[in-house]
């Protein structure tokens, strides 16, 4: 059974940084795109980050881009979200989600969430 | 980026009735590898969302068979043949032929 486990979040004054973790089970965590998606209290979706399977590649969104690092240890089967320079805007429930890669390299879907990790930006 | 637009925001069903979702893309999500990177969640209150439906039409691992999904090119529509108390939540589309992946703004699925 595939489970991704969320951590790190917490209460944080702005201009701080914290890091969030990711830790997955059940499935061959090398194989898969990890991404972290965001979700402000009351809103909708927001897609952050993705890291490819060799780490080799890695985007953000252009809320985040420049204050947030993702990596990833496949040994370890970890996936991490570093957030700099945190905004009020920041705050939300961070989900990290697994992706399938079809044959043309592009995320066919988020088949795998975690539970979401609580993140507060507030003085 | 791709704007994807979703209607309506809400839906209130009664139990045993039809529901659909429209979703639309600002730009086509039909790739040359002649997939289209369409995909489809239900996020039930409280919880985290759980993949629906991918590339358009095709149901995700255990997912019933009272839902479907079709469309193509910019239009697509998620159906529930029979909506039953479980379905409650809100139902996000969304796509993957580019960075950044866009979510539509959802909607929100109520039993009358």
């Amino acid at each position: 059974q595939v489970h991704l486990v969320e951590s790190g979040g917490g209460v944080v004054q702005p201009g701080m940084s914290l890091r969030l973790s990711c830790e997955g089970s059940g499935f061959i965590f090398s194989d898969y795109t990890m991404n972290w998606v965001r979700q402000a209290p009351g809103k909708g979706l927001e897609w952050v980050s993705l890291i490819s399977v060799d780490s080799n590649t890695q985007y953000y969104a252009d809320s985040v881009k420049g204050r947030f690092l993702i990596s990833r240890d496949n040994a370890k089967r970890t996936l991490s979200l570093q957030l700099n320079s945190l905004r009020a805007e920041d705050s939300a429930v961070y989900y990290c989600a697994s992706s399938v890669i079809t044959r043309s390299g592009l995320e066919r879907s988020f088949d795998y969430w975690g539970q979401g990790a609580l993140v507060t930006v507030s003085s | 980026d791709i704007v994807m637009t979703q209607t309506p925001l809400t839906l209130s069903v009664t139990p045993g009735q039809p529901a659909s979702i429209s979703c639309k893309s600002s730009q086509s999500l039909f790739h040359s590898d002649e997939k289209t990177y369409l995909s489809w969640y239900r996020q039930k209150p409280g919880q985290a969302p759980q993949l629906l439906i991918y590339e358009v039409s095709n149901r995700f691992s255990g997912v019933p068979d009272r839902f479907s999904g079709s469309g193509s090119g910019t239009d697509f529509r998620l159906k529930i043949s029979r909506v039953e108390a479980e379905d409650v939540g809100t139902y996000y589309c969304m796509q993957t032929i580019q960075v950044p992946l866009t979510f539509g703004g959802g909607t929100r699925v109520e039993i009358k």
